[in-house]
C-alpha cells in the first residue's frame, strides 16, 4: 500500500520556538495532504487540508497565521507550529492518498510535540 | 456525515474472534461504513470500508446490517497486536472531503493472552 512518513517522530522545544513537521508520500503522488492534531486520551480532530500549489484549508478554531501549512510538491507537505507554547502540546499526524484510488486514507506514524 | 456509537472498550482473548459493533442509525443512503485503527502512540491504519454489502480482506471482515443502521467489525482471530483503539467512521465517497474523517471516541480493544 501507499506510504506516508513523517519526520521528526518526537520533538521537544522550548516556548516561544517554531517547529516544522513534514509530510511526504513516498511512493505516489498526493495533490491533498490532511493534518490532524491528537491531545492525550482524546481523538483526532483534522486542522486543515494542504493543497499542492494552493492555499491551506484550516478548520474552524485553527489559527493559520499559528499553523503555517507550505505544500509545495507533490511529495511533500509541511506544518509549522509558530511561537509555540506549551498548550501546543500534541501528537500531529499527516494523511493522503493515491488520486484515483478508493478511499482509503493512510496516515504517517505522528509527531509528538513536547513544549516547555 | 452521520454519527457513529460504539463501546468505550472491549476484551477478546488471544486467537479468539473479536466483534466490534458500531451503531449508525442515522445513515444517509450514499454514506459508507469505515473502519480504521490507532495503536498506542502510531498514525491511525485503515482496516476495511462497506456501503451495505458485507466485505472482507486480509484484516478483517465486516458485517453491515440490512438496513444499514449498525455494523460489526470482525477480528477472526485476534493477536495481540491488535489492541489498539478501533474507530467507526461514516462518511459519503467523494468529493474534496475525503480526507474529513470525523474520529469518534472509539472502541478500545485488549487482546489478551
Amino acid at each position: 500500500g501507499a506510504v506516508v512518513s513523517q519526520h521528526p517522530s518526537w520533538v521537544i522545544c522550548k516556548s516561544g520556538t517554531s517547529v516544522k513537521i513534514e509530510c511526504r508520500s513516498l511512493d505516489f503522488q498526493a495533490t491533498t495532504m490532511f493534518w490532524y492534531r491528537q491531545f492525550p486520551k482524546q481523538s483526532l480532530m483534522l486542522m486543515a487540508t494542504s493543497n499542492e500549489g494552493s492555499k491551506a484549508t484550516y478548520e474552524q478554531g485553527v489559527e493559520k497565521d499559528k499553523f503555517l501549512i507550505n505544500h509545495a510538491s507533490l511529495t511533500l507537505s509541511t506544518l509549522t507550529v509558530t511561537s509555540a507554547h506549551p498548550e501546543d502540546s500534541s501528537f500531529y499526524i499527516c494523511s493522503s492518498k493515491p488520486v484515483a484510488t478508493n478511499e482509503k486514507l493512510f496516515f504517517g506514524s505522528g509527531t509528538q510535540l513536547s513544549v516547555l | 456525515d452521520a454519527k457513529t456509537t460504539q463501546p468505550t472498550s472491549m476484551d477478546c482473548a488471544e486467537g479468539r474472534a473479536a466483534n466490534l459493533p458500531c451503531n449508525h442509525s442515522t445513515i444517509s443512503g450514499n454514506e459508507y461504513v469505515y473502519w480504521y485503527r490507532q495503536i498506542h502512540s502510531q498514525g491511525p491504519q485503515y482496516i476495511i470500508h462497506g456501503l451495505k454489502n458485507n466485505e472482507t480482506n486480509e484484516m478483517a471482515s465486516l458485517i453491515i446490517t440490512e438496513d444499514r443502521k449498525s455494523s460489526t467489525l470482525i477480528l477472526p482471530h485476534a493477536t495481540l497486536r491488535d489492541t489498539a483503539v478501533y474507530y467507526c467512521i461514516v462518511k459519503s465517497a467523494g468529493g474534496t472531503s475525503y480526507g474529513k474523517l470525523t474520529f469518534g471516541q472509539g472502541t478500545i480493544l485488549t487482546v489478551h493472552p
